[in-house]
C-alpha cells in the first residue's frame, strides 16, 4: 500500500518567510510525527500527534514552528520567519497503534533550505 | 542528558563479509531499541526493534543484540551485500516520551 507522502520535496525560501510543509501518513496509522534532520546528523524530534489527544509539542525548538493535524490525517508542520538554521530535512512518520509506536514508518522528507 | 550515540561513523567491509554496527546508550528506562537504516535521499527504513528485557532478536540476515549491564547494543548484518550500504541509526523508545530518540548514524560502504 502507499506509504507516507511529503510535499514539497524541495523547498528554497528567504529568510523570513513563511513555509509550510505538508505530511499524508499512511491510511488508518493513529500516531503522526514530525522530525529534522541536519546535514550529516540524526533525527531530532519535533512534535507528536496520537489519535484525538493533545500534541507532544515538546521538541519545537521555538515559537516560530507550529504543527497541526486535521481529521486525524494529514498535518502540516508551520516555520515562521525562517532563518538560515532552520535548514534541514524535515521528516515525518506515522505508526499504526500506540502498542507499536516505536514501529514508525518515514516518508522522503522535504528538503528545506533558508537563503 | 539523554543520548544514544555510535562507536564509528563509517563502516567498510566487503560485499560478503558479516557487518558489526555498534550503539552506546545512556537512558536507562527505554522500552524499545530500535535500528533504521536511511539511504540516500529517502526517509529511515524501520530494520528490526528489541523489547528491552531481551538481549538477543533475529530477523531475515539481521541480529540485533542488546547488552543492558554496559548499556550496548548491535546491529550484525550476515553476508553483507551491496544493498545494504547506507545509514545505520540506532534509536530509543521510553514510557516517557513515545517519540524516538534518535543516534547519530553509521555510515556503511559496502566493497564489491
Amino acid at each position: 500500500g502507499a506509504g507516507v507522502s511529503q510535499s514539497p520535496s524541495n523547498k528554497v525560501t528567504e529568510k523570513g518567510k513563511d513555509v509550510e510543509l505538508r505530511c499524508d501518513p499512511i491510511s488508518g496509522h493513529t500516531a503522526l510525527y514530525w522530525y529534522r534532520q541536519s546535514l550529516g546528523q540524526g533525527l531530532e524530534f519535533l512534535i507528536y500527534f496520537q489519535g484525538n489527544s493533545a500534541p507532544d509539542k515538546s521538541g519545537l525548538p521555538s515559537d516560530r514552528f507550529s504543527a497541526e493535524r486535521t481529521g486525524g490525517s494529514v498535518s502540516t508542520l508551520t516555520i515562521q520567519r525562517t532563518q538560515q538554521e532552520d535548514s534541514a530535512v524535515y521528516l515525518c512518520a506515522s505508526s499504526p497503534r500506540p502498542s507499536r509506536d516505536y514501529e514508525q514508518y518515514f516518508g522522503p522528507g522535504t528538503r528545506l533550505t533558508v537563503t | 542528558g539523554e543520548s544514544v550515540g555510535l562507536h564509528l561513523p563509517t563502516l567498510s567491509v566487503q560485499e560478503g563479509d558479516n557487518s558489526i554496527i555498534n550503539c552506546a546508550y545512556s537512558n536507562s528506562a527505554s522500552d524499545y531499541f530500535i535500528w533504521y537504516k536511511q539511504e540516500s535521499g529517502k526517509g529511515p527504513q524501520f530494520i528490526i526493534d528489541i523489547r528491552s528485557n531481551m538481549d538477543k532478536r533475529q530477523g531475515q540476515r539481521v541480529t540485533v543484540l542488546l547488552n543492558k549491564t554496559v548499556k550496548h547494543l548491535s546491529l550484525q548484518i550476515a553476508a553483507t551485500q551491496p544493498g545494504d550500504s547506507a545509514v545505520y541509526f540506532c534509536a530509543e523508545i521510553h514510557t516517557g516520551r513515545r517519540a524516538l530518540t534518535f543516534g547519530s548514524g553509521t555510515r556503511l560502504q559496502v566493497q564489491p
